[in-house]
């Protein structure tokens, strides 16, 4: 357990269908990130947000689209997707200021995402 | 940030050290480095960062080389629950645009 809490673990959704990934971080932490993990490849950095600003978007595509209400909460909201983004979508938190000692990232367990 | 360079596969017997390298040639001096593993499907867990001293954790040890173009992960007591994928990472320390990940070294702790 990391802290850091991603929901749903497994979705599968059809082309036409909308949905949304959370993710829950209760650390204290500013920043967070999404990343997408897809078969036998690195993870790709997707957006940062830090302090509920939009710090990065990595040429996302923009059937993608993030919201970051809080710096406890992250959701990544899916519409039209292919299926190519079928992949391991990935959530982390790490602390957006300076303090001492406590700068690595804390990942979730990552939502399992099937596009049919 | 700078560039890593990992092999893409390493083999360790169960109860060996593993050590897992990691090349860093263009690494600037206010950069640090970083190591992460990722079970398989699981999130990246982080293990251990440093700048340019050694360091140790209940984890593992990093040995930096004193021109910081290198480092070497060191797993002291390898178990079957170390297989995981190992990622070398540099970056500023509190650049949080910047955590991003290569190929990394899959680590294969053999009985």
């Amino acid at each position: 357990e990391t802290g850091v809490t991603q929901t749903p673990r497994h979705l599968v959704m059809g082309m036409t269908n909308k949905k949304s990934l959370k993710c829950e971080q209760h650390l204290g932490h500013n920043a967070m990130y999404w990343y997408k993990q897809s078969a036998k490849k690195p993870l790709e950095l997707m957006f940062v947000y830090n302090f509920k600003e939009q710090t990065e978007n990595n040429s996302v595509p923009s059937r993608f689209s993030p919201e970051c209400p809080n710096s406890s909460h992250l959701f990544l909201h899916l519409h039209t997707l292919q299926p190519e983004d079928s992949a391991l979508y990935l959530c982390a938190s790490s602390q957006g200021t300076p303090r001492k000692g406590d700068t690595e990232a804390f990942f979730g367990q990552g939502t399992r995402l099937t596009v049919v | 940030d700078a560039k890593t360079t990992q092999p893409t596969s390493m083999d360790c017997a169960e109860g060996r050290a593993a050590n897992l390298p990691c090349n860093h040639s263009t690494i600037s001096g206010n950069e640090y480095v970083y190591w992460y593993r990722q079970i398989h499907s699981q999130g990246p867990q982080y293990i251990i960062h440093g700048l340019k001293n050694n360091e140790t954790n209940e984890m593992a040890s990093l040995i930096i080389t004193e021109d910081r173009k290198s480092s070497t992960l060191i797993l002291p007591h390898a178990t079957l629950r170390d297989t995981a994928v190992y990622y070398c990472i540099v970056r500023l320390l509190y650049n949080f645009n910047k955590f991003y990940f290569g190929s990394g070294t899959k680590l294969n702790v053999k009985p």
